[in-house]
């Protein structure tokens, strides 16, 4: 089992849906990052978060410590937010990056 | 901002070939990474490196080696390289090793084809 597990895999969503991508992870942690991936390899890092929740434009990350989970939503879904999203633990202790294998989202005008 | 680069973004290279990949950072940070990404598996650490001149493997480090001379340049190196390395090539910095919040800033990466 991976330490750091994505779903869905996949996704595809109309353009205006509501997404959500969740990151769950076995290990313990300083911080998770949300990064995103657009076809063509550059990865952008989104949000990067140890507690509660952050904003930025129509994304929101959260994070809750004690169930050792995060989620990434997106609101009013846009054909150019189609890319790779990749959960990420940095450890506590060996201050490792671990990533999960990412989930792949397409959205339809 | 911090800007990663990376010296190709696109890479044909013959089995046995030696390739030589470099990564470049602007922001003076200490530490540097490598990662192959494969479909299906995510992001794979190679090599690392915390200092001029220090390295330490990653998880899958077979195949390759790394040199860091300079703080801002560190190189992946294929002494032989074989089809199953075909792979996307993502070099990544971040500031200071031992950080409780460190992030890693990623290049765009580097698409390698070896036939």
């Amino acid at each position: 089992k991976n330490e750091v597990e994505q779903s869905p895999q996949n996704l595809t969503a109309q353009e205006g849906e509501f997404i959500t991508i969740n990151c769950s992870y076995s290990v313990g942690i300083s911080a998770l990052h949300w990064l995103q991936q657009h076809p063509g390899g550059g990865i952008v890092s989104l949000f990067m978060l140890s507690s509660g929740k952050k904003k930025h434009g129509r994304l929101i990350a959260t994070i809750n410590i004690q169930e050792k989970h995060s989620s990434l939503h997106i609101t009013a879904s846009h054909p150019r937010d189609s890319a790779v999203y990749i959960c990420a633990v940095l450890t506590s202790g060996t201050y490792k990056y671990i990533f999960g294998t990412g989930t792949r989202l397409k959205v339809l005008a | 901002d911090v800007k990663v680069t990376q010296s190709s973004r696109y890479l044909v290279k013959r089995t046995g070939e030696k390739v030589f990949l470099e990564c470049v950072q602007d922001m003076d940070h200490e530490n540097m990474f490598w990662y192959r990404q494969d479909p299906g598996l995510g992001l794979r650490l190679i090599y690392f490196s915390y200092d001029v001149k220090m390295k330490e493997k990653g998880d899958i480090p077979e195949g390759y080696s790394v040199s860091r001379e300079k703080k801002e340049r560190f190189s992946l190196i294929l002494e032989s390289a074989s089809t199953n390395q075909t792979s996307m090539y993502l070099c990544a910095s971040s500031l200071y090793w031992r950080l409780a919040y460190n992030e890693q800033f990623f290049g765009p990466g580097t698409r390698l084809t070896v036939l």
